[in-house]
């Protein structure tokens, strides 16, 4: 069974931490997506990455960056953590092949 | 235009109704399209994929325009469990072309 798993459901950071947030994913895609959802905006592609150490900027990359050292894992980091970066944190994965994308559970972000 | 429009609803029906929705899209270059639903504060789970003319599974038939550009949803016999936000996904090859609609939400009343 698909599973993709982020590192925390809920997290509350303070205005300037930096923080990050883990993805996992068990099913060897080769793709691997960070989203935030906020009511009335949908979901929104933060960044994505095709392959190890690859990644490519998204709609709202701006105050984020990524890593992905291995193929399983994609991080999110908040550099400088700001009030307007309060959102849910939805990471997936896709294969090549199939595109259709799997998401993990999602990581609710309170920054106050 | 929007690059995803879809009704945002919501479609309020009984139990055991047909219902369907549509969702248009702008760029002629999607090549696959998919269906996700998301129940309230979960993540979005993907329903269907479609890359032809259409795709069933089960109560869920989804169709494809591509001469209209939009893509359907059909739910047959509904029930309580398919009360959910139904969010349409046109993909090109390019995943950062990957656009998610607002979604459609859908209220199955007993």
């Amino acid at each position: 069974d698909v599973k993709v798993t982020q590192s925390s459901r809920y997290l509350v950071k303070r205005t300037g931490e930096k923080v990050f947030l883990e993805c996992v994913q068990d099913m060897d895609h080769e793709n691997m997506f960070w989203y935030r959802q906020d009511p009335g905006l949908g979901l929104r592609l933060i960044y994505f990455s095709y392959d190890v150490k690859m990644k490519e900027k998204g709609d709202i990359p701006e105050g984020y960056s990524v890593s992905r050292e291995k193929k399983e894992r994609f991080s999110l980091i908040l550099e400088s953590a700001s009030t307007n970066q309060t959102s849910m944190y939805l990471c997936a994965s896709s294969s090549l092949l199939e595109r259709g994308q799997y998401f993990g559970p999602g990581t609710r972000l309170t920054v106050t | 235009r929007k690059e995803v429009e879809q009704d945002p609803g919501p479609f309020n029906v009984p139990e055991g109704a047909t219902v369907a929705f549509n969702c248009t899209y702008s760029n002629s270059a999607s090549q696959s399209f998919f269906w996700y639903r998301q129940d309230c504060r979960k993540e979005p789970k993907l329903l269907m994929s479609v890359y032809s003319s259409g795709n069933e599974d089960g109560r869920f038939t989804a169709q494809l325009n591509r001469a209209s550009q939009y893509i359907s949803l059909l739910i047959r016999d509904s029930k309580l469990s398919d009360s959910a936000t139904y969010l349409c996904v046109p993909s090109c090859s390019s995943a950062s072309k990957i656009i998610f609609g607002s979604g459609t939400r859908l209220s199955i009343r007993p």
